[in-house]
């Protein structure tokens, strides 16, 4: 099956310093990307949506000069979050679709910020 | 606005027992509906999909039904094992990406 890889699995940063993640899509070209967050025992909340080569689509309320995400290519996209504080510390996936077809979930990876 | 609920929202069963998990949503407008399993600290793992004009889907213990007039959908879980312990995750797509309901967290007690 198509497999979505995450880098890094988990982070700690400290308050006010700026944290990358990778999503790609190892076997599979996405077209749509889509990056959620999950607090504890919490669901999936989707934060953006980002299509190849063109702006992301943030859900409401999901500050997109904080969550800054690039899709620069069809197996890539990454999520940078900017000055990043302790209420940011949480569990972040991705998710990658070709076409219409299913979304591949990636492993997560765990945020804490000090 | 698309919203996902399922019941319970935690349910533990002795080893060997059968079980279902419930699900509703509240736009029956959908595309598929998707059944996941999180293990604690992990991503998803896909267990079934159902396309919007399919009633169920199996996988091995594993059985999805799906009734999109009412918006319901059950997974049934056949024999369970200590290892079937983990959240069972539904979520729905149509008009909108994927909306997940809160979960299920299912513990089977050896």
């Amino acid at each position: 099956g198509a497999v979505v890889s995450q880098h890094p699995s988990w982070v700690i940063c400290k308050s006010g310093t700026s944290v990358k993640i990778e999503c790609r899509s190892l076997d599979f070209q996405a077209t749509t990307m889509f990056w959620y967050r999950q607090f504890p025992k919490q669901s999936l909340m989707l934060m953006a949506t980002s299509n190849e080569g063109s702006k992301a689509t943030y859900e409401q309320g999901v500050e997109k000069d904080k969550f800054l995400i690039n899709h620069a290519s069809l197996t890539l996209s990454t999520l940078t979050v900017t000055s990043a504080h302790p209420e940011d510390s949480s569990f972040y996936i991705c998710s990658a679709q070709e076409g219409m077809y299913e979304q591949y979930f990636g492993p997560g990876t765990r945020l804490t910020v000090t | 606005k698309q919203e996902v609920t399922q019941i319970p929202a935690a349910l533990s069963v002795p080893e060997g027992e059968n079980l279902v998990l419930n699900c509703s949503f509240t736009d029956s407008a959908i595309y598929n509906l998707q059944w996941f399993r999180q293990d604690p600290g992990k991503g998803l793992t896909s267990l079934l999909l159902i396309q919007s004009s399919q009633r169920e889907q199996t996988s091995g213990r594993l059985n999805a039904s799906l009734d999109k007039s009412s918006g319901r959908s059950t997974l049934y879980i056949a024999a369970s094992q200590p290892g079937d312990s983990a959240t069972y995750l539904c979520a729905v797509s149509g008009n909108t990406p994927l909306v997940f309901g809160k979960g299920t967290r299912l513990s089977v007690i050896a």
